[in-house]
């Protein structure tokens, strides 16, 4: 059984530029959330999906968007890139929104803006 | 506004040392406490989840314990390896939204 899965693992981009990160979510789980990881920082909530909508935003720009698809895999999309949104983006999986369960992370995609 | 505080940030202990790892956070109505393992550049193992109605959980050489009127969690590491190196973080989930909200972290070293 495959857990959370990530990709790229890492990636380069330059400002200015757009980047989409992709995520696959624990078998069986159907809710997905992203979070960005600064150096040295926890991880910050950026949004989460549930039935292929946006259910809740934490405070990051309209830069940030996501998309989750009928298989419940989601798609992060960062334009307009910064230096400041160099991180580690993680994707967390659950099922359902209640929290009884564990939320499973994947291992991240590092994000470094030139 | 729910803040998540970890103290202290770092810790370097020899190999066999019984541990005490912690955290605080500002708003008692949360649904639940977990803990988290990081190691460097990679993502997040669950140790350890806590209900909102429990007070302590155990796993293998681990303990956490709740007290949420005062608003702190304890992590408690038994017999220390060099294997336990790494990141602990320390995230709650409030009870009015569905995310989780994070500390800072405590970077533990372990030597032999």
């Amino acid at each position: 059984d495959a857990g959370v899965t990530q990709s790229p693992t890492h990636l380069i981009k330059t400002r200015g530029q757009q980047v989409t990160l992709r995520c696959s979510p624990k078998s069986g789980h159907d809710t997905v959330s992203w979070y960005q990881q600064a150096l040295g920082q926890g991880p910050q909530f950026i949004f989460q999906y549930y039935e292929e909508e946006e259910r809740q935003r934490g405070n990051f720009p309209d830069r940030f968007s996501g998309h989750q698809f009928p298989n419940y895999s989601s798609e992060l999309n960062v334009n307009a890139l910064l230096l400041g949104d160099s991180a580690l983006y993680l994707c967390a999986s659950s099922f359902g929104t209640g929290w009884t369960d564990t939320q499973y992370f994947g291992p991240g995609t590092r994000l470094t803006v030139l | 506004k729910q803040e998540v505080t970890q103290i202290p940030a770092a810790l370097s202990v020899p190999e066999g040392e019984n541990l005490v790892l912690n955290c605080s956070f500002t708003d008692s109505a949360i649904y639940n406490l977990q803990w988290f393992r990081q190691d460097p550049g990679k993502g997040l193992t669950s140790l350890l989840l806590i209900q909102s109605s429990q007070r302590e959980q155990t796993s293998g050489r681990l303990n956490a314990s709740l007290d949420k009127s005062s608003g702190r969690s304890t992590l408690y590491i038994a017999a220390s390896q060099p294997g336990d190196s790494a990141t602990y973080l320390c995230a709650v989930a409030p009870g009015d939204t569905d995310k989780l909200i994070f500390g800072t972290g405590t970077r533990l070293q372990v030597f032999p």
